[in-house]
């Protein structure tokens, strides 16, 4: 029973360097949603998608890119890592959206910018 | 999006029941209370939700209060599994997307 499996579980950058985090879920929902998590806070949304093709913003996009060719696949960019991106990534997915809406979490991605 | 308040931290004794309390003041009549939990290096999990009415499944309760500014989680009996940080959110259901709004929960530390 996978749910939402995120790679890598952890990773460390150089400032300026790019890399993608990976989202894959296998209950074929078509909400998902990428979430960072810096030390003591709660989670900000980053981007979410409401289905293959259809991305938009969250509270915190800068410095992202995401897309989705798929309804399992949601991969996060980041184009030129800085310091302020280190952070936790949690991705989730939800079967419909709304007030009734039950969003399911990855493991989380750990990422250090150094 | 409207608030919530929750204590900062509290502590329980294992097979002791707990009562996590969380303020909304703001809430609308269409918020839905969510309630997600956060063990130690894991994603959030799922709790439990409600509207009005008290609300029971496998892992905790949830008491709304009839004018449904406060509710209570309510894990009946405490195990060393549940301490983790425990979340109240407004789902407003108006957006299209079903954002949650994390503020930074309760820490539950449970006692052996």
């Amino acid at each position: 029973n996978a749910g939402v499996t995120q790679t890598p579980k952890f990773r460390i950058l150089k400032i300026g360097q790019s890399m993608t985090l990976q989202c894959t879920q296998d209950m074929n929902h078509n909400y998902m949603y990428w979430y960072r998590q810096d030390p003591g806070m709660g989670l900000k949304l980053i981007y979410y998608s409401v289905g293959a093709g259809i991305t938009d913003k969250g509270e915190v996009p800068n410095g992202y890119n995401v897309s989705r060719s798929t309804t399992e696949d949601f991969p996060l960019r980041l184009e030129l890592a800085a310091p302020s991106q280190t952070s936790v990534y949690f991705c989730a997915s939800s079967y419909f959206p709304g007030a009734k809406n039950i969003q399911y979490f990855g493991a989380g991605t750990r990422l250090s910018v150094l | 999006d409207a608030k919530t308040t929750q204590p900062n931290s509290m502590e329980s004794n294992e097979e002791e029941p707990v009562h996590l309390p969380c303020n909304h003041s703001t809430i609308s009549g269409t918020d839905y209370i969510h309630w997600y939990r956060q063990l130690p290096s894991q994603g959030p999990e799922y709790v439990i939700h409600g509207l009005t009415s008290n609300v029971n499944n496998r892992m905790a309760s949830l008491a709304i209060a009839e004018d449904r500014k406060s509710s209570t989680l309510i894990l009946h009996r405490a195990t060393l599994r549940d301490a983790a940080v425990y979340y109240c959110i407004l789902n407003a259901g108006g957006t299209s997307y079903g954002k949650l709004t994390f503020g930074q929960g309760t820490i539950l530390t449970v006692h052996p």
